[in-house]
Parts: structure tokens; sequence; C-alpha cells
């Protein structure tokens, strides 16, 4: 079946420091990609989605995203934390019946002064 | 921008009750779908439909139905509530009908508390 695996359900880093969350996919073919954001007591916001044009996908808030076939990965970073970074993140695929999305079990962001 | 609206953000019920979680999008979205989120299993989808009077099943749609009568409206009902069904649900919307590829919208979710 296909899924999407998020490594790391817990991230910690500190303010100003790298932010690199990690997630892959299982698909025979290249699916359409997403991200998203959630704080606290919201729903989710699309960060940023891949859909073939281009393999280095910048979003908002200044994430990026970069997708290798050959890892089956499309992991996320942006190049410096901020406090207001701090949220869970989900990864997601599209279906192969094209149909829904398939997301990961999240990843919960703390970013520390 | 798109606005997906849901009726309640909380919501407390007892068991046996049947319970109606209502949501609305206002850019006239073919697809709409219906999440449940618990911790650490991320969003299931319950179920979802790409046009009025359509649905179908998600992952886990035992003991949900849904009613979709309007393009805008989506309603999430669970007949007969169940402990096990407290959870934070999400409503989301996008366009593009059936194999649409286009993102999703989300509400700010619905927590359920079924005592």
């Amino acid at each position: 079946a296909q899924s999407v695996t998020q490594l790391g359900s817990h991230v910690s880093v500190s303010e100003g420091a790298l932010v690199l969350l990690r997630c892959n996919y299982s698909s025979s073919v290249p699916p359409y990609l997403f991200w998203y954001v959630q704080y606290p007591n919201q729903g989710l916001q699309l960060l940023l989605k891949y859909t073939s044009a281009a393999t280095l996908v910048k979003g908002i808030n200044g994430f990026e995203a970069e997708f290798k076939k050959s890892e089956t990965s499309f992991h996320l970073t942006k190049p410096s934390a901020h406090m207001s970074d701090a949220a869970e993140y989900f990864c997601a695929s599209q279906n192969q019946a094209g149909t829904a999305l398939i997301f990961g079990k999240g990843t919960t962001l703390s970013v520390s002064s | 921008d798109v606005k997906v609206t849901q009726s309640s953000r909380y919501l407390v019920k007892r068991t046996g009750e049947k319970v109606f979680l209502e949501c609305v999008q206002d850019m006239d979205h073919e697809n709409m779908f219906w999440y449940r989120q618990d911790p650490g299993l991320g969003l299931r989808l319950i179920y979802f439909s790409y046009d009025v009077k359509m649905k179908e099943k998600g992952d886990i749609p035992e003991g949900y139905s849904v009613s979709r009568e309007k393009k805008e409206r989506f309603s999430l009902i669970l007949e007969s509530a169940s402990t096990n069904q407290t959870s934070m649900y999400l409503c989301a919307s996008s366009p593009g009908g059936y194999r649409g590829n286009q993102p999703q919208h989300f509400g700010d979710g619905t927590r359920l508390s079924i005592l």
C-alpha cells in the first residue's frame, strides 16, 4: 500500500539553526507531494507543493523542499529557524488513484532561544 | 482566499447520540474531504466527495456517514457516537473534480469529545 513516512516525530532546533524535516514516499510513479504546517488549534496550511515542474520547490515562510526520485524523498528545509516556526508539519502524497492525499504522521518542530 | 468553515470548534456529546459536523466552503470547489486527526497517527481520511450527492469511502469510514446535498456543504454524521470517536475532525476542499491534484484547503477543525 502507498505510504508516506516522516522520520522523527519530534525535532528540536535552536533559533537560527538549520531546519530539516524528513519525508519519504512510496509510489511506483513520481507523485504529487505536499508539505503542510499546523499551528496549535488551527487547521493545516499549505507550505509548498511538488508537481514535477522543478525538483527544488520554494514555499512560504522561507521553507523549501527538494524532490529526489532516486531516494524517494521530499525533505523540507529552512536555513534559519525562527521561534514562529514551532508547529506540527505534515508531508502528504497524492494517492495513486489521484483522488485523495495520504498523510505522514507528522513531525513536531520545537524552536528554542 | 479560500475559506473552509467548520460549524463548531469544540463539541461535547454523549455515547449513542447522532452527531452532525458541518463544513462549508466558499470557493466553488468540487472536492470535499473529512479527516480525523489523532496524536501519533496523523490525518486519516474518513470520506470524500468529488461532486454533489457523490461520496467515496476513505480509509476509516466505519461508524460514519456523509451527506453532500449542495456543492458548498459537506456534512459528517456519526450515527451512534462512541468514545473511540473522540478526536479532532478536519474538513478540507480542493478544486478539480475526480483525480484533481490541487492542494487541499483546510478548516480549523472540530474537537469532538464523546462522553
